[in-house]
């Protein structure tokens, strides 16, 4: 079966530090990967996603993640981390088979000055 | 572009009411549009997936009585709670997509809080 794992729960940086989130995904073919981002009571917007290609993607707001194929992993990553991008991070495998999104459990950013 | 929103944002109904929740696509047309419930400090859980004139397919454990969903046109796809009780209080989240490779991606609502006293 389809999963999602983000191991982190929770992580704080230091704004300015750079910042890392990880991401294992278990599925048989090609996946498509998505990372969300969810602010308090807000829906999730998309940040960047893989389809094929390249294995570097970059999305918006500065982030980037890369595909791993070897190790099923769909990391995102952050240069430089500003007080703004503290919210709850979501990693998404589609399957498509079904075209039903499988979520991880989230990591909450927090950002300290 | 692709635009998704939903009414209301937030509501609070008494135990045994019912609720209807609307998701609409303001740009696009939507082939299918997802229901997702989100407890506090959990992620999305799929509730159903509607494709736009035919019967929502429901996921396993969720009662398809309970949370009645239509999607009776490309932009619009309603999700009423009958007779709701507070177990049934959660942050609701639809979203909408196009289908197909070039329309995996899905675009979220921003969200219905229900509370139910």
């Amino acid at each position: 079966a389809q999963s999602v794992t983000q191991p982190d729960i929770h992580i704080t940086v230091s704004e300015g530090a750079s910042l890392e989130l990880r991401c294992n995904y278990s599925y048989g073919a090609t996946p498509y990967l998505f990372w969300y981002v969810q602010s308090p009571g807000q829906g999730l917007q998309l940040l960047l996603k893989y389809f094929s290609g390249d294995t570097l993607v970059q999305g918006i707001k500065g982030f980037e993640a890369e595909f791993k194929r070897s190790q099923s992993s769909f990391n995102l990553r952050k240069p430089s981390v500003h007080w703004s991008d503290a919210a709850e991070y979501f990693c998404a495998v589609l399957n498509t088979g079904g075209f039903k999104t499988i979520f991880g459990a989230g990591t909450r950013l927090f950002v300290k000055a | 572009g692709a635009v998704v929103s939903q009414h209301p944002s937030r509501v609070i109904c008494k135990s045994g009411t019912s609720v209807k929740i609307e998701c609409r696509s303001l740009d696009f047309q939507a082939t299918t549009m997802f229901w997702y419930r989100q407890f506090p400090k959990q992620s999305l859980m799929l509730m159903a997936t509607s494709n736009e004139g035919s019967k929502a397919t429901y996921e396993q454990g969720v009662e398809k009585d309970k949370f009645l969903i239509n999607h009776a046109s490309l932009t619009l796809s309603t999700l009423t709670v009958t007779s709701a009780h507070p177990e049934d209080s959660s942050f609701y989240i639809c979203s909408a997509g196009t289908g197909g490779r070039a329309g995996a991606e899905q675009y979220f609502g921003p969200g219905t809080r229900l509370t139910v006293t």
